[in-house]
């Protein structure tokens, strides 16, 4: 099956300082990924949706300045989290669209901000 | 039982028993269901998928039934293994709006030995 990486899967940071997330398709090209959000205990929140080149689409209240993506390639997408700060504590997993019904998942970024 | 604020609900079963996961969903439009199974500290994974114009799917252990009149999809997992320990979430594609996924809640499934 399509297979999805994610790295790193764990990052710690200070808060202010910007981390970036990487999102690869291993196996196959991906013109649309996707980021989500998941806090402890809860579901899955679309963040935006990544389109090879051109820019990301932003879910209501994702602030877009804080939460930058870049879809450089058809298998590459990155997430930066801009000036983090604890709140911003999370698991983001991203997803790559095979077809039109079909996303693979990666494993997740556990990120701390201090 | 179900437990309210930051839990999950919960369903412990036995090992050896059938599960039933049960899952509302919001839009009447969403015309394709998944059901993902997730381990701790892991990304989704894809279990078993039903489009809208079925009522039932099955799979190897599991079946998903639709219920499109009152909005409600099940999951059922034969023979429960300690395996199947997991939290597991239902999603929702309107294949006209984007298709985008719209996960719900998510069910944390104990299996007891």
């Amino acid at each position: 099956g399509a297979v999805v990486s994610q790295h790193p899967s764990r990052v710690i940071c200070k808060s202010g300082t910007s981390v970036k997330i990487e999102c690869r398709s291993l196996d196959f090209q991906a013109t649309t990924m996707f980021w989500y959000r998941q806090f402890p205990k809860q579901s899955l929140m679309l963040m935006a949706t990544s389109n090879e080149g051109s820019k990301a689409t932003y879910e209501q209240g994702v602030e877009k300045d804080k939460f930058l993506i870049n879809h450089a390639s058809l298998t590459l997408s990155t997430l930066t989290v801009t000036s983090a700060h604890p709140e911003d504590s999370s698991f983001y997993i991203c997803s790559a669209r095979v077809n039109t019904d079909t996303q693979y998942f990666g494993p997740g970024t556990r990120l701390t901000v201090l | 039982g179900e437990s309210v604020g930051l839990h999950l609900p919960t369903l412990s079963v036995q090992e050896g028993d059938n599960s039933i996961i049960n899952c509302a969903y919001s839009n009447s439009a969403s015309d394709y269901f998944i059901w993902y199974k997730q381990e701790s500290g892991k990304g989704p994974q894809f279990i078993i998928d039903i489009r809208s114009n079925m009522d039932k799917r099955q799979g190897q252990r599991v079946t998903v039934l639709l219920n499109k009149t009152v909005k409600h999809l099940s999951l059922q997992i034969a023979a429960t293994q300690p395996g199947d320990s997991a939290v597991y979430f239902c999603a929702e594609i309107f294949t006209g709006g984007g298709n985008k996924l719209t996960f719900g809640t998510g069910t944390q499934l104990k299996v007891e030995l």
